[in-house]
């Protein structure tokens, strides 16, 4: 079964901190790697997509993969309170847009 | 571009009855559609594909007699949730993908969701 792993949390972090989100995977064959935000009681929005081994970086957030160790990272940098949510990371799994997703970490950012 | 509509988004129904969601898509023509389904939390699980004049594709464990899904036109795709009871309280989330917006591997576009509560 392929699956995605997420610590669940809550993580938290004071405001202006950085804060790291961890994902692992285990299909090898995995190409695509997408960071969703969810709020309480909402639908996913997609804060980043990584395809390549490095780093990926958009405003405040990075995205880091790494495929030989199986692992896809998320930074956010100068954490706001209104980044509290909870990630989602998702891998696609093979097949037409057909993805798994991680459990998600909730995030706390702490005024 | 890439909007996806999601209706309604939310719904108390008695336990028996029957439930339809829609997701349509709003700006481009939707050739496939995913339906999932989130427990409290839980991760996103993938229910069911179906594309557009196609018998939906369901996954493991998923029954197809129950969630019945119809995808026949490339705006709308429902989901009907038969006979329904409180286990089946979820949020109920649609995905749309076309070919002039999306790619094997492009993200995915979700709509707003459906909190379906069942009594």
């Amino acid at each position: 079964q392929k699956e995605v792993e997420q610590n669940s949390g809550p993580l938290s972090v004071p405001e202006g901190a950085i804060a790291s989100l961890n994902c692992t995977y285990s299909d090898r064959g995995s190409q695509s790697f997408f960071w969703y935000r969810q709020y309480s009681g909402k639908s996913p929005e997609l804060i980043m997509f990584i395809y390549s081994n490095g780093d990926k970086e958009d405003g405040r957030f990075t995205a880091q993969l790494n495929k030989a160790s199986q692992y896809v990272s998320l930074l956010i940098r100068d954490s706001q309170p209104s980044d509290s949510a909870t990630y989602l990371c998702a891998v696609n799994t093979g097949g037409y847009q057909k993805v798994t997703f991680g459990i998600g970490t909730k995030l706390q950012v702490i005024p | 571009g890439a909007v996806v509509s999601q209706h309604p988004s939310w719904v108390i129904c008695k336990s028996g009855t029957s439930v339809k969601i829609e997701c349509r898509s709003l700006d481009f023509q939707a050739t496939t559609m995913f339906w999932y389904r989130q427990f409290p939390k839980q991760s996103l699980m993938l229910m069911a594909t179906s594309n557009e004049g196609s018998k939906a594709t369901y996954e493991q464990g998923v029954e197809k007699d129950k969630f019945l899904i119809n995808h026949a036109s490339l705006t709308l795709s429902t989901l009907t949730v038969t006979s329904a009871h409180p286990e089946d309280s979820s949020f109920y989330i649609c995905s749309a993908s076309g070919q002039r917006i999306s790619s094997y591997n492009s993200p995915l576009h979700f709509g707003n969701g459906t909190r379906l509560t069942v009594t």
